[in-house]
Formats: structure tokens, C-alpha cells, sequence
């Protein structure tokens, strides 16, 4: 099945910084990877997603780049903000085993 | 439009015991997935129900079962409860599964003693 390893496990970041989270996944099959925030105590909420057919994709200060060929993709956050921090997991689609999660990011942004 | 709602919020089981969740979906939302979320393994997928019909299933032993309902409302049974059970169990509701936005409910804390 598909394995999703996601780097690194804890982030710090200046305010106003940048923050960048990777991801690898196995399955060449793969082909469509979300991106999910969880604030603390909240649900994960759906951030940006990008299809395989597809380099990149940017909303306002977030973007995702997916490497088929390297099979790994990356969330940027620009110009972080203290709302910033929480908990991001990437997640690959593929094959018959739903949705495959990393392990997590925490992205704390110093003020 | 009510998002997707999970009950119990909170449950506290002894080893040995059974016990059901319930997962109301989006309205029009078809697909519901399962997940167990611990913090040493993050989100780990249990199963998927789509149209009644479950259409995809994780790595988890025969303990861990669901059904879905004609209205797409989902349980999750654990039987023979064991402390490792403990965990926040997430559904996730989506039009039709597969590459549709996925929505997940606040979860049940789970606590096996």
C-alpha cells in the first residue's frame, strides 16, 4: 500500500518568515495529495490539494509543488502569521487504501 | 449547511468491552471514512463506505468493523477493546470519496482503561 513520509516533524519559524513542510510517497499510482490543517483541539481542515496532472498550485500565502517523477510534494507558507500555528499533514490518494496521512507537522511561528 | 457530527464526544470503555460510534454526514455527501488518530502514528486510515457499500479498508485487524446507512450515516464498532484502542476516531465526509474535498467531524476521544 501506499507510505507517506512527511518532513520534519516540528517546524519553528520567525513571524513573517517562511515555512516549507515535504512529503514522499510511494505509490507511483498516486494521484491526488491534500493538504489538512489541525489547529489544537479542532478538526483537520482541508488547506489546498493538488492533482497529479498538475506542478503546482497557490492560494494567497500558501502553494503546494508536486515532482511526480521524484514522487514528493511540499507545502509553502509565506509571510507566516501566529494564526499560522498548528499541526499540517499531507496525505496521498491511491490505490484501494483511502486516504494514506503523513505523520504531522507542528508549525510553531515565534512572534 | 451542518457540517459533519460525531457522537459520542467522549467515551470511556474497559478492556474487553465493546463499543459503537456514529458518524452523521454532510447532507448530499454519500462517501464517509473512517480514521484513528493517535499521536505517535498521526491519522491512520480505517475504512471507507460509499453508498452503503464499503469500498475501501486500512490495515486494521477484524475488531474494527462499519456499515452504512441508507441516509449515508456511518458506525464504527470495536470489539474486544483493547488500551491501544484508545485514540480520537475521525470521520470524514465527501460528495462521492475519491478526490472530492473531504470534511471531517470534531472526532471521538476514545479512552480504553
Amino acid at each position: 500500500g501506499e507510505n507517506v513520509e512527511q518532513h520534519p516533524s516540528t517546524l519553528s519559524v520567525q513571524e513573517g518568515d517562511s515555512a516549507v513542510i515535504k512529503c514522499t510517497y510511494s505509490d507511483s499510482a498516486s494521484n491526488y495529495f491534500p493538504w489538512y490543517k489541525q489547529e489544537l483541539g479542532k478538526r483537520p481542515q482541508l488547506i489546498i490539494d493538488i492533482r497529479s496532472n498538475v506542478g503546482e498550485k497557490k492560494d494567497q500565502r500558501i502553494a503546494v509543488t508536486l515532482n511526480k517523477t521524484a514522487k514528493h510534494f511540499s507545502l509553502h507558507i509565506t509571510e507566516t502569521q501566529p494564526e499560522d500555528s498548528a499541526v499540517y499533514f499531507c496525505a496521498a490518494l491511491g490505490g484501494a487504501d483511502g486516504l494514506t496521512f503523513g505523520k504531522g507537522t507542528h508549525l510553531i511561528i515565534q512572534p | 449547511k451542518a457540517g459533519v457530527t460525531q457522537t459520542p464526544r467522549y467515551l470511556i470503555k474497559t478492556r474487553g468491552q465493546q463499543v459503537t460510534l456514529s458518524c452523521s454526514p454532510i447532507s448530499g455527501h454519500r462517501s464517509v471514512s473512517w480514521y484513528q488518530q493517535t499521536p505517535g502514528q498521526g491519522l491512520q486510515f480505517l475504512f471507507e463506505y460509499f453508498s452503503e457499500t464499503q469500498r475501501n479498508k486500512g490495515n486494521f485487524p477484524g475488531r474494527f468493523s462499519g456499515r452504512q446507512f441508507s441516509n449515508s450515516r456511518s458506525e464504527m464498532n470495536v470489539s474486544t477493546l483493547e488500551l491501544g484502542d484508545s485514540a480520537l476516531y475521525l470521520c470524514a465526509s465527501s460528495f462521492r470519496g475519491g478526490d472530492t474535498e473531504a470534511f471531517f467531524g470534531q472526532g471521538t476521544r476514545l479512552t480504553v482503561v
